[in-house]
């Protein structure tokens, strides 16, 4: 069936480090590709999408790429801030599901001053 | 603020109460969904609803009712739940059911279930 797969985290990084979490899917056809984040005692927000291959993201600093052959979704960073410690939710849509989004487990991101 | 507030924030309860979740948005959205966040699991989509109608039922047990009076409103009716229910969660509605849609989470209800 199909699924994503994140890096396990936590990620820890100090103020203005490169950010990079792996996202690896498994689908058919051709899915639309997530990113969504969740602060701590929040709920999920849309950080960034695309919706074909070779589409790029972005979105707050955030970027990540549709790499059809890797199917792969790697969120980068150039420079995190405290503010971004989160969990961070890759996730996908089939084609023909149109609704039902499939999520990873999750990566946390503990970033240090 | 996403425009989708879930009540109660927090709730524990006894294998043998009965509970409802409350899930209301304020986006003029017309579907609605409930997923459930267990740690270290893959957040499960359980039931979407649209236009009032549930057009989803991801084989969730029958401890578990949802119901739809309005595009507004949702809410997740709880009975004779077991400990390992216990998790979070999320409502979340989208304008629609297409591909597009972005779909908005409100921040959840954590549920103990003793």
């Amino acid at each position: 069936g199909d699924s994503v797969t994140q890096m396990e985290g936590p990620v820890t990084l100090s103020e203005e480090a490169f950010l990079t979490i792996n996202c690896t899917y498994t689908a058919t056809g051709y899915p639309s590709l997530f990113w969504y984040v969740q602060y701590p005692g929040e709920g999920l927000q849309l950080l960034l999408k695309a919706t074909k291959a070779d589409d790029k993201g972005s979105n707050k600093g955030f970027e990540a790429t549709y790499r059809k052959e890797t199917t792969s979704f790697h969120l980068e960073k150039g420079s995190v801030q405290v503010s971004d410690s989160a969990v961070y939710f890759c996730a996908l849509i089939r084609m023909d599901s149109s609704y039902k989004l499939i999520f990873g487990s999750g990566t946390r991101l503990l970033v240090r001053p | 603020e996403t425009g989708v507030t879930q009540t109660p924030r927090h709730l524990v309860m006894g294998m043998t109460n009965k509970k409802s979740l409350k899930c209301e948005q304020h986006l003029g959205h017309n579907a609605m969904y409930w997923y459930k966040q267990s740690a270290k699991k893959p957040l499960e989509l359980m039931f979407v609803y649209n236009f009032k109608e549930q057009t989803e039922n991801n084989s969730v047990p029958s401890r578990f009712s949802p119901e739809c009076p309005n595009s507004s409103h949702l809410f997740l009716h709880l009975h004779t739940l077991q400990p390992e229910d216990s998790a979070l969660y999320l409502c979340a509605s989208s304008l629609g059911l297409a591909q597009q849609e972005t779909q908005y989470f409100g921040p959840g209800t954590r549920l103990l279930v003793l």
